[in-house]
């Protein structure tokens, strides 16, 4: 199958500083990571695409100097979360397409902020 | 706006019964299906893609898409306790150029009772 893996799982900040989130295709190369957040029973917001070795396309809305995506190879990319405040907890996901678009996710982080 | 709908829920079937989800879109030049299952507090998992007008079966899982009627739905057969969950409704809508990306439904919860 295809694997996704992110880290950390659960991460506690305090307001203002910044959290780096790492996802990485264990078993694939992802041209494409895609970068998601979702709020307490609601559905999965798209946050960003991500492409290797190019600029990230955000979604409207989504504040790119805020979320710092990077996608450095075809098998890691990296969401940091500048400055953080505390409507930023939520639960960050990405996923990796695989192949004909299909999309695998990763188990998610927690973030809370306080 | 490009959607996907979904009915909210919570559906409710007993063990043992067919559970059928169902979804709609609204962008008629989509061409990739995907349903996802949440389980609360997780990450969506891959249960299927469809990308042919028809049925297709996965185990006790079988996807159906209608483009001309736009939509899409998933029945589960035999259900049980363990397939209560949110399921999620994906459409692959093409956002401009080669891009692409997955736009979700906010996901049916679907309660199996013993």
């Amino acid at each position: 199958g295809a694997v996704v893996s992110q880290h950390p799982s659960r991460v506690i900040c305090k307001s203002g500083t910044s959290v780096k989130i790492e996802c990485r295709s264990l078993d694939f190369q992802a041209t494409t990571m895609f970068w998601y957040r979702q709020f307490p029973k609601q559905s999965l917001m798209l946050m960003a695409t991500s492409n290797e070795g190019s600029k990230a396309t955000y979604e409207q809305g989504v504040e790119k100097d805020k979320f710092l995506i990077n996608h450095a190879s075809l098998t890691l990319s990296t969401l940091t979360v500048t400055s953080a405040h505390p409507e930023d907890s939520s639960f960050y996901i990405c996923s990796a397409d695989r192949e004909d678009y299909e999309q695998y996710f990763g188990p998610g982080t927690r973030l809370t902020v306080t | 706006q490009k959607e996907v709908e979904q009915n909210s829920g919570p559906l409710s079937v007993p063990e043992g019964a067919i559970a059928s989800l169902n979804c709609t879109y609204s962008d008629r030049g989509s061409q990739s299906f995907f349903w996802y299952r949440q389980y609360s507090g997780k990450s969506p998992e891959l249960i299927m893609f469809i990308y042919s007008n028809g049925d297709k079966e996965d185990g006790r899982f079988t996807a159906q898409l209608n483009k001309a009627s736009q939509y899409v739905s998933l029945l589960i057969r035999d259900s049980q306790p363990s397939d209560s969950a949110t399921y999620l409704c994906a459409v692959n809508m093409n956002s401009g150029g080669s891009n692409y990306k997955l736009t979700f439904g906010k996901g049916t919860l679907l309660t199996v009772n013993p």
